[in-house]
């Protein structure tokens, strides 16, 4: 079956960092993505991991070992409008979403 | 590039009947097209798999004549919501497969309310 596990809920306060987990057993894999989503809104497009291996984006970077099902988001410099709820998905020959993890930001 | 348009944005219907949602790919070709659901604090649950020229692959536990979908041409897959009632109410993405190095591109998202 499929399963991709992340936190419910984070919280960090502003200009600090924080890394969101995600594991995952899927059947098959072709990359992983990491999605930012504010209420009510569609997801936006973060990262996409298909190899091991840290990727680097600004202030955010994802990494990736497939060996380990494991990925994590890293948010550096945090600021107000990144709170947000944060979907791991891994791509096979769909998309399959995990739950999502709501980040709060404290100021 | 690889621009998903996807409408209405919002929709309230009364209870009994259908509506329609459309997902239309601007500057790309979308053989496949996929469609989600995500009610409120949720993630998106993959709903169907739509292709161009043949029926949609529906996913466990989704009712395909209630959720009717058509992917009657390379840009243009439509998500038809039969006789809607209240427990519908949801917000319904579509994704289309796009030849971007990540492949995936969403719409915007069609928020439906039924009254």
């Amino acid at each position: 079956g499929q399963n991709i596990d992340q936190p419910t809920e984070m919280t960090a306060t502003e200009g600090a960092i924080v890394q969101i987990n995600c594991t995952y057993q899927t059947s098959g894999f072709n990359g992983l993505f990491w999605y930012q989503q504010h209420a009510g809104e569609a997801p936006t497009f973060l990262s996409y991991n298909v190899l091991d291996g840290l990727e680097e984006k600004g202030r955010f970077s994802s990494f990736l070992s497939r060996s380990k099902g494991y990925s994590y988001l890293l948010l550096k410099e945090l600021q107000m409008k990144d709170s947000a709820s944060y979907l791991c998905a891994v791509r096979d020959d769909k998309i399959i979403f995990g739950k999502g993890t709501r980040l709060h930001i404290l100021p | 590039g690889a621009v998903v348009s996807q409408h209405p944005s919002r929709v309230i219907c009364k209870s009994g009947t259908s509506v329609k949602i459309e997902c239309r790919s601007l500057d790309f070709q979308a053989t496949t097209m996929f469609w989600y659901r995500q009610f409120p604090k949720q993630s998106l649950m993959l709903m169907a798999t739509s292709n161009e020229g043949s029926k949609a692959t529906y996913e466990q536990g989704v009712e395909k004549d209630k959720f009717l979908i058509n992917h009657a041409s390379l840009t243009l897959s439509t998500l038809t919501v039969t006789s809607a009632h209240p427990e519908d109410s949801s917000f319904y993405i579509c994704s289309a497969r796009a030849d971007t190095y990540y492949g995936y591109t969403f719409g915007s998202g069609t928020r439906l309310t039924v009254v």
